[in-house]
């Protein structure tokens, strides 16, 4: 199986940028995934890597590097609305299932 | 609405009794996946369906739990003998290489 590790929790000012980091480790690494959760509400896609290197869209960056076991989420321009839970999920191939496990996730606080 | 679609969004039940959730995935998707998530907590992965098969199923879940996925379509989700401890969001989500999640059936066992 896989052991995700992301903060439980991060502030930050609107308008600026945060960096959402997640270290994991598996033995058959088949790809990592952002997700973000509004309270109350189902988690909705936000990017997926599979290889190294930054995912660039919009306002939302993804960035793994599978040597380090390591992925971050950047955030820039930040608004209100993107308060909520940020997941990430790793899938792994053993048994060649593809399943997702996800995090406990990084809730975030955008303030004034 | 093409979405991935939950029913009921809701239930109450009493402990003890029995309940079933129903997943409609989007159409072309045919991975289907079950988690079960609590307040802070990621989503928990419960079972896995390519098409009709159950090809996957957590060690956590236990015999009170079963899923079905007939024709490859809509799936059930079934709880028997509920407990307080089953209280949780139940999520669906059906994909090719990215999830995507339904709106959830949200549990209350009292």
């Amino acid at each position: 199986g896989q052991n995700i590790d992301q903060p439980t929790e991060m502030t930050a000012t609107e308008g600026a940028i945060v960096q959402i980091n997640c270290t994991y480790q598996t033995s058959g690494f088949n790809g990592l995934f952002w997700y973000q959760q509004h309270a109350g509400e189902a988690p909705t896609f936000l990017s997926y890597n599979v290889l190294d290197g930054l995912e660039e869209k919009g306002r939302f960056s993804s960035f793994l590097s599978r040597s380090k076991g390591y992925s971050y989420l950047l955030l820039k321009e930040l608004q209100m609305k993107d308060s909520a839970s940020y997941l990430c999920a790793v899938r792994d191939d053993q048994g060649g299932s593809y399943i997702p496990t996800f995090g406990r996730g990084t809730s975030l606080i955008v303030h004034p | 609405d093409t979405g991935v679609s939950q029913d009921p969004r809701h239930k109450i039940t009493k402990r003890g009794q029995n309940v079933t959730f129903r997943c409609d995935p989007i159409s072309e998707h045919n991975r289907l996946y079950w988690y079960r998530q609590t307040l802070g907590q990621g989503p928990e992965f419960l079972t896995y369906f390519q098409n009709e098969a159950q090809l996957e199923k957590s060690r956590l879940l236990s015999d009170r739990f079963s899923a079905e996925r007939p024709k490859g379509s809509f799936s059930t989700l079934e709880i028997q003998r509920t407990e307080q401890g089953d209280s949780a969001m139940y999520l669906c989500a059906s994909g090719h290489t990215e999830a995507f999640f339904g709106q959830g059936t949200r549990l209350t066992v009292v």
